[in-house]
């Protein structure tokens, strides 16, 4: 099983549908992060998180440490917002510092 | 800033040449970071430094892979030889500490034929 796990592997939406991505982990972490990777393969980082809620316009990123589980929510999507979106935690124990990530998952919104 | 800077964005070599990837990180990060992407593995951790000091090479497939950081401001990734199977886009990014966000170049995307 990995470790970090997002569902789902694949999303297509409608322009101005709302949408989440989940992502569950079986480590204990420190930190959570979501990136987005586009069409072209540049990886941004999105959020950076450890508890609670952020939110960056029409993204937001919750986290539940206890529950071990984090969702990325998209709001009014839009056709750009297509991108692979790829959970990684920073866990303990093992190398400190380095990020182990899900699988990603692709989404497709459609105008 | 102008970002963590790759080079070269594309590399096409055959099997047996020597590969050597080159990163440059944003000023005044103290950590970076060497992955690789596949369509079979995802992203994985090769490599990272701590003020130039490798932390963890684990990730590093086998001998044919070696990573250097001389200073501050540059970083290399090399495979001698290479092998078909090492193609996939390599990823450098950098931290101001390990655990903080990371900022990722743009990707070497490396074939071997």
């Amino acid at each position: 099983k990995n470790e970090v796990e997002q569902s789902p592997q694949n999303l297509t939406a409608q322009e101005g549908e709302f949408i989440t991505i989940n992502c569950s982990y079986s480590v204990g972490i420190s930190a959570l992060h979501w990136l987005q990777q586009h069409p072209g393969g540049g990886i941004v980082s999105l959020f950076m998180l450890s508890s609670g809620k952020k939110k960056h316009g029409r993204l937001i990123a919750t986290i539940n440490i206890q529950e071990k589980h984090s969702s990325l929510h998209i709001t009014a999507s839009h056709p750009r917002d297509s991108a692979v979106y790829i959970c990684a935690v920073y866990g303990y124990g093992g190398s400190q510092g380095n990020l182990i990530f899900g699988k990603g998952t692709k989404l497709s919104v459609k105008p | 800033d102008a970002g963590v800077i790759q080079s070269p964005r594309h590399e096409v070599t055959e099997m047996g040449q020597e590969v050597t990837l080159r990163c440059k990180p944003i000023s005044g990060h103290n950590s970076l970071f060497w992955y690789r992407q596949t369509m079979m593995r995802g992203l994985e951790l090769l490599i990272y430094f701590n003020n130039n000091v490798p932390i963890d090479d684990s990730g590093m497939p086998e001998d044919r892979f070696s990573a250097k950081m001389p200073n501050a401001s540059f970083s290399t990734l090399k495979i001698q030889p290479s092998e078909p199977r090492d193609s996939a886009v390599y990823f450098c990014a950098s931290s101001t500490v390990s655990y903080n966000e990371q900022f990722f170049g743009p990707g070497t995307r490396l074939t071997v034929l």
